[in-house]
Order: C-alpha cells, then structure tokens, then sequence
C-alpha cells in the first residue's frame, strides 16, 4: 500500500558487496510489481520487474524476489557500485492500473 | 525511449498565487498521465490518474478543487495549484503510459520542484 508520512529507512553497504532491499506490499491481488530506482532531484527509473505468475527474475546484477505468502519483495544489487547509491522503490499495479509505490529504501554505498 | 517532459523543473511562487506545471509525452501519444507528489525523504504518493478527454480521477484524501487537472491532448496534461500554500511546497512528478500499452510500461518525467514562500 500507500505509505503516509513514514520516512525512508537506510541501508549503507561497502563498495563491492551485495545489497539485498526488502518491501512489503498490501494488496495480495497485485500481480505486478516493478523496482525504481531514483536519484536525488530526478523522476524514477525503471529496473526490474516482476509478475505474479513468477518468484524470481534476474537482471543485469540484479534480481528480484517474491513472495507471494508473505507479500513481501527484496532486490538484490550485486556487487555493489557508487553509482547504486540512490532511493529504491519497491511499486504495485493496483486496482484501476494504477501505480502505487512502496515506503522506499536509501542505498549509501561507501567507498 | 520514450521520453516524458515536465515544465517548469523548479518553481518558486508567492502564497496565495497559483502555478500551473506542464507534462508532456515527446515522443509518443498516452491516453492516460498520472501525477504524483513526493515531500522530502518520503515515498511518491499518487495524486490522480488523468486520462485525455475527460475528467482526472483523484485519490483519496485530495482536493480536486485545489490540484485541477486537465489533459486536452495525447501529448501534455497540466497541474494547476490553485491558491497555493506553503504546505504545497513539494516535488510534483507525472508519468505516461504510451497509448496502447500497459501501467507497466509507463514513463516518467523530471518532477517539478514547487516551493511556495
């Protein structure tokens, strides 16, 4: 769902490691979920995506998981870069083909 | 790809006055434009769904009366803050769906920054 006035949890990572960012979703009739990823002052880009119908889809270093029982989503970033250090945002198709986002995660990668 | 324009990127206003921001599909035509609104450290919350021809559909809780929507053409809908306030200061952020395709597939633009003193 929808998240109100939450501000964004952070996740630091040293340079070279995995990152692995978690989210929970709402609407257990979602079956499609897509990640952004957005740097400061910009609009979301699109990274991964993923339909209902699957538990996991790779990508250029990264993956995403889902699951389905819990409504829960992660995105794996491999091996790291400075340039991963952005928001991420977790995103579900609802009702009415409308995008709904995700609370969001700050990436930090340290160098 | 396709590319979504949003015009003014930063805008600072007085209190009271009101601003209009335009967003527009450049390469592309998109039946349906979504607005969004984003305040520091926060997620994107969607604002309204606008579809070209007819009325925007607005979420819960905003006021239809104080954001007023219009998407006269397949290429450009507007954002108006009408008799903007301070606690409208916020980052406004569109996106387009190329006519034809799927929510999945939706592009989005810059943001616009508004800062009402």
């Amino acid at each position: 769902g929808e998240s109100v006035g939450l501000h964004l949890p952070t996740l630091s990572v040293q340079e070279g490691d995995n990152s692995i960012i978690n989210c929970a979703y709402s609407n257990s009739a979602s079956d499609y979920f897509i990640w952004y990823k957005q740097e400061s002052g910009k609009g979301p880009q699109f990274i991964i995506d993923i339909r209902s119908n699957m538990d996991k889809r790779q990508g250029q270093r990264v993956t995403v998981l889902l699951n389905k029982t819990v409504k829960h989503l992660s995105l794996q970033i491999a091996a790291t870069q400075p340039g991963d250090s952005a928001v991420y945002f977790c995103s579900e198709i609802q009702y009415g083909n409308k995008l709904v986002f995700g609370a969001g995660t700050i990436l930090r990668v340290k160098s | 790809g396709a590319v979504v324009s949003q015009h003014p990127s930063w805008v600072i206003c007085k209190s009271g006055t009101s601003v209009k921001i335009e967003c527009r599909s450049l390469d592309f035509q998109a039946t349906t434009m979504f607005w969004y609104r984003q305040f520091p450290k926060q997620s994107l919350m969607l604002m309204a769904t606008s579809n070209e021809g007819s009325k925007a559909t607005y979420e819960q809780g905003v006021e239809k009366d104080k954001f007023l929507i219009n998407h006269a053409s397949l290429t450009l809908s507007t954002l108006t803050v009408t008799s903007a306030h301070p606690e409208d200061s916020s980052f406004y952020i569109c996106s387009a769906i190329p006519a034809g395709r799927d929510t999945g597939e939706l592009f989005f633009g810059e943001g616009s920054r508004l800062t009402v003193l």
